[in-house]
């Protein structure tokens, strides 16, 4: 069991280009998450998912999109990167919504 | 509305008692969350209450009182690797999230 999963760890990225962050979870969880954690701001919910085919907006989603095609699989797109998007992004998951979540081990962005 | 409010920064010596404490306003009550988050790593699970009183994990404690809409984190006997962020989440639709309490355990 991997738990949850993300790609790329770490990744640095000119103003404007474009990537997309892979998470993967193998605990057949329902709910999917992401967040970006910035220093003295806590962790901030930028889009979830209820399950396979759903997603919706949480508290920061501007300059973000998402998708879940896969159950286990919740992707995170930047169309057009900006140095504010520079943060710590996590994905959680869990079974339902008020039960424990477990994240993954974080990818550090730093857009110039 | 929803706010969460916890103490930036707290300052402990190693082998003593600390409480970080935690106070809420959500709509509607489903529990509250406490998360450990060392430097550079993920949040993970510490406690769940959604019963009022005190639950004992080993020196971890956790309380809460649903009128006063109150938590806190009890931690004793600390350790240097105690030293860590402690955040203080309530599910609602999703999890609401506090900014974290900074612990630093001194020797």
């Amino acid at each position: 069991n991997a738990g949850v999963t993300q790609t790329p760890k770490f990744r640095v990225l000119k103003t404007g280009q474009s990537m997309t962050l892979l998470c993967a979870q193998d605990m057949n969880h329902e709910y999917m998450y992401w967040y970006r954690q910035d220093p003295g701001m806590g962790l901030r919910l930028i889009h979830y998912s209820v399950g396979e085919g759903t997603t919706a907006k949480g508290e920061v989603p501007d300059g973000y999109n998402v998708s879940r095609l896969k159950k286990q699989n919740f992707l995170l797109g930047l169309e057009s990167a900006a140095p504010s998007q520079t943060s710590v992004y996590f994905c959680a998951s869990n079974r339902a919504a008020q039960e424990t979540q477990y994240f993954g081990p974080g990818t550090r962005l730093l857009v110039l | 509305g929803q706010n969460i409010d916890q103490p930036t920064e707290m300052t402990a010596t190693e082998g003593a008692i600390v409480q970080i404490n935690c106070t809420y306003q959500t709509s509607g009550f489903n529990g509250l969350f406490w998360y450990q988050q060392h430097a550079g790593e993920a949040p993970t699970f510490l406690s769940y209450n959604v019963l009022d009183g005190l639950e004992e994990k080993g020196r971890f404690s956790s309380f809460l009182s649903r009128s006063k809409g109150y938590s806190y984190l009890l931690l004793k006997e600390l350790q240097m690797k105690d030293s860590a962020s402690y955040l203080c989440a309530a599910p609602q639709n999703k999890l609401i999230f506090g900014t974290g309490t900074l612990l630093a355990v001194q020797p």
